[in-house]
């Protein structure tokens, strides 16, 4: 079954503390990973792309096939940081549905 | 030059009324999705459209039906609204319905008394 999980439902960081959003997934072919984030009553952005494999806002995310994992990681974390994290994965052949997991909320205090 | 635009942004409603909600994206791509975000932030696909085409529906009951009068709107319709119908509904769209990113809209918070 096409899972997405993250575990932390809430991370609270002081500011300069390095974050670590966790996310595993389950998904017998090969994964299309992302990362979106939605601040406080706004839509939802694309944060990150497994396949670009590129630093956005200081967040960098890697895909590990072994431990089927996409954590999203930044090593010093900012007030506007806080915002709602979602890793999702994207079904080939199924209508390009996202896959979404439960969402992790990242409040990085002053 | 909003790319996903959603109308209405809040909609207050009674049970068992029926209600419309817009979506209208100008960036030309052929594919378009309905998300419910619920209560506790999940999102959940409902449904996915490629070329005014219906390519998923996720089990949502027969009371949702999605319209696409061509490939740059996509509109949803509620009948007979329950308590439970009560969500922020997110409207999206993609080139192409085999992966990529997702351009979604502001969406609309639906509250039904």
């Amino acid at each position: 079954a096409q899972r997405v999980t993250q575990p932390e439902k809430l991370l609270s960081v002081f500011k300069g503390a390095p974050v670590e959003l966790k996310c595993n997934y389950s998904y017998s072919g090969s994964p299309e990973l992302f990362w979106y984030v939605q601040y406080s009553r706004q839509r939802l952005q694309l944060l990150l792309r497994h396949i670009s494999r590129e630093s956005i806002k200081g967040f960098t995310a890697d895909l590990n096939k072994g431990e089927t994992s996409f954590h999203l990681k930044k090593p010093f974390a900012q007030e506007e940081d806080s915002a709602m994290y979602y890793c999702a994965l994207s079904v080939y052949n199924q209508g390009g549905k996202l896959i979404f997991g439960q969402g992790t909320e990242l409040s990085v205090k002053p | 030059d909003t790319a996903v635009s959603q109308t209405p942004k809040y909609l207050v409603t009674q049970m068992g009324n029926d209600k419309s909600i817009k979506c209208e994206q100008n960036l030309g791509h052929d594919t378009m999705y309905w998300y419910k975000q619920d209560s506790k932030k999940f999102l959940k696909i409902m449904f996915s459209y490629n070329n005014k085409e219906l390519i998923i529906n996720e089990t949502v009951p027969n009371r949702f039906s999605p319209k696409s009068p061509d490939k740059a709107h996509l509109n949803l319709h509620i009948n007979s609204l329950e308590l439970g119908d009560s969500a922020v509904y997110f409207c999206a769209s993609s080139q192409g319905y085999r992966g990529g990113e997702q351009y979604f809209g502001p969406g609309t918070r639906l509250t039904v008394t």
